[in-house]
Parts: structure tokens; sequence; C-alpha cells
């Protein structure tokens, strides 16, 4: 597509129950990245793929957070037993590579409200 | 590690008066900086980025920031504001210590243009 899409853009749920968040990156870029954003709190890094691989994990806040990158293109954020802390807008970016050649392109992001 | 200081959470200004929205870093290595913009309901774009060379940036929209290594800041300012440019404006820094590979982005600023 044109520009990185994510999805769902809004999504209610329970605290405890499981959510997925999928980012489709533009196609040919090479990097993901997934960043949390917070009323007040400016943007949060969660983790960084390069084609599939993750070097750089080090934002995930917990242990119920995890994403994966397959076929060097979408993306999953995955968040078990959702806590009321958790409900933020989850924003997708992706580059052509380096940040030193380019920028990056973010999505409209997912807005998780946890009850 | 590199960090970002935003020292305005909100700049109010009146329509065709000049803004500066101040931004300094934290880092003990070369750094790459950038500004982007987030309108309301909208995702994140790039407005300038400081890699190397002149320390004076020009970007889109009127904007320009300039580089200070010595101050270790990268303030954006706007001789003459629209309505249009409200919105929320983030600043951001890519480290060598991450291999230039993530941004790390501080806490916003928003710009509130009133007629």
């Amino acid at each position: 597509g044109a520009g990185v899409s994510q999805s769902p853009s809004n999504k209610v749920t329970e605290k405890g129950k499981d959510v997925e968040l999928r980012c489709d990156p533009i196609s040919g870029h090479t990097a993901l990245y997934w960043y949390r954003q917070s009323l007040g709190q400016g943007l949060e890094f969660l983790i960084y793929f390069q084609g599939n691989s993750a070097p750089d994990k080090s934002g995930l806040p917990s242990d119920r957070f995890s994403a994966e990158r397959t076929g060097g293109s979408v993306s999953t954020l995955t968040i078990q037993r959702t806590q009321q802390e958790d409900s933020a807008v989850y924003l997708c970016a992706s580059s052509l590579g380096a940040l030193n050649t380019g920028e990056l392109f973010f999505g409209e992001g997912s807005r998780l409200t946890v009850l | 590690a590199q960090s970002v200081t935003q020292l305005d959470s909100q700049v109010p200004v009146f329509e065709e008066a000049p803004v500066e929205l101040r931004c300094n870093y934290s880092s003990s290595v070369s750094v790459y900086l950038f500004w982007y913009v987030q309108y309301p309901n909208q995702g994140l774009q790039l407005l300038l980025k400081y890699l190397s060379g002149s320390t004076l940036v020009k970007g889109i929209n009127g904007f320009e920031a300039e580089f200070n290594k010595s101050q270790t800041s990268f303030h954006l300012r706007k001789p003459s504001v629209h309505i249009s440019d409200t919105a929320e404006y983030f600043c951001a820094v890519s480290g060598m210590n991450s291999g230039y590979s993530t941004l790390t982005f501080g806490k916003g600023t928003m710009l509130l243009v009133s007629p």
C-alpha cells in the first residue's frame, strides 16, 4: 500500500484479555518499529525489527508483550493479560533501512482501551 | 543512551507570530536529530532532520531548526505561524550507540495557534 497500515484503529478490551495489533509496513521497507504513545508521555520505544529479526527489543515493558514479523513484512504486537496501564495508542513505523539514509513513516496507530 | 527534553509541553501563540519550540538532547556520542509533527488524529510525519553539514536545517511548511552542539540543542522555529500549524511537535534523536537504528523521542510540545 501507499503508507503504513495499522489495524484495528480502535480496540476496547477487558482487563485480562489478550489483544493483537497488526502493522503492514510500506512495501520494501526492511526496518519496522513499534512505539507506544500515552498522554503526556510522548513516544515510548518498544521494539525494532530489521527483516524478521529483532535486534532491539529493549523497550518491551514486560513479558506480557511480544512481537513478531513474518516474511519481512507484516508485524503483530501481542499483549497478553492486558492491564489498564496498557491503554495507549500503539504506533507502527517503517523505514527503508538505517535512519541515516531515511526517515520513519508512521501509521495512524491503534488506540487500545483496557477497561 | 540518549535522551531528549522538550522544555515546553504547550506553546500558545497568535497567528502570524514567530514561534520557537525548544529541544535539548543528552548523548555522549554523535547523533542525528529530527523533528516530527503530529496533526490531530493523524500519524507522525517528518518535518526536518539534521544528519551532518550545515547546522541550519530547513524543513517543510516553512519550519527550520538549528543544531547547536555546544548547547546540545535543536530548537525548531518558524517566523510566522498559521492556524494550520496547530499540532503536536516531537523532537527525536538517534545515536551511534544504537547504530543509528532507533529514535528516542521527547514528550512533545503542543503548538496552539489562535486567531
